[in-house]
């Protein structure tokens, strides 16, 4: 079956601007997240949805970051007034359900690589 | 502060010979570890996982192991294929908690 996808693959923006990253889960995973990868780091979680609803926002970095997922399903990661620190590679993943321990298996999509001239 | 730590950026195994790949995590919380292969341009894929009650879980060419008490664990693949070179991760949650700590993984070359 179909991975988890997202659009755009790789997107170029200017300081300031605002940016949208999408994200289509894998069908009937309940639990959605994102996080964001630098060079030479590990990912880094931002937020994790449960249906609807952001169960847990403790990973984005400041108020310009937010996220959305409004039917359950699609979630776009949105950035405003965009800094050169923020150029990473964004990841998302969704798991069938967003139980802690033995089924937090979560798969991955391709990311999105965001540059920030 | 580092809660999951790979100390080796990288490693270089030939072609048959068998590849640690070593993590160490300090939050006592965490219950269940993770490794997740990746290649360039690709998302991490799941490789195998381990509970905290047990010390080893095994699948096909790849093993885990936990020291809880060292808190330390390791992936052992055997034999090594070129197939197998990737950036490994090792990744932990723990109880209560949704999100993924990861390591800042280790590259992997295997030699033909």
């Amino acid at each position: 079956g179909a991975g988890v996808s997202q659009t755009p693959s790789n997107k170029v923006t200017e300081k300031g601007k605002y940016v949208e990253l999408r994200c289509d889960p894998i069908s009937g995973h309940t639990a959605l997240y994102w996080y964001r990868q630098s060079l030479g780091q590990g990912p880094e979680f931002l937020i994790y949805f449960q249906g609807t609803g952001a169960a847990d926002d403790s990973g984005l970095p400041n108020d310009r970051f937010f996220a959305v997922r409004p039917e359950g399903s699609v979630s776009t990661l949105k950035i405003q007034r965009t800094e050169r620190g923020d150029s990473a590679v964004y990841l998302c993943a969704s798991s069938p359900q967003g139980a802690s321990g033995i089924y937090n298996e979560q798969f991955f999509g391709p990311g999105t690589r965001l540059t920030v001239l | 502060d580092q809660q999951v730590k790979q100390n080796s950026p990288s490693l270089s195994v030939q072609e048959g010979r068998i590849s640690i790949l070593n993590c160490d995590y300090t939050n006592s919380m965490f219950d269940y570890f993770l490794w997740y292969k990746k290649y360039p341009a690709e998302g991490p894929t799941f490789l195998i996982s381990i509970s905290s009650i047990k010390d080893k879980n095994e699948d096909g060419r790849f093993t885990v192991f936990l020291n809880k008490s060292a808190k330390h664990l390791s992936l052992h693949i055997v034999p090594s294929q070129p197939g197998d070179s990737a950036v490994y991760f090792c990744a932990a949650s723990g109880a209560g908690s949704y999100q993924l700590t990861f390591g800042k993984g280790t590259k992997l070359s295997v030699i033909p």
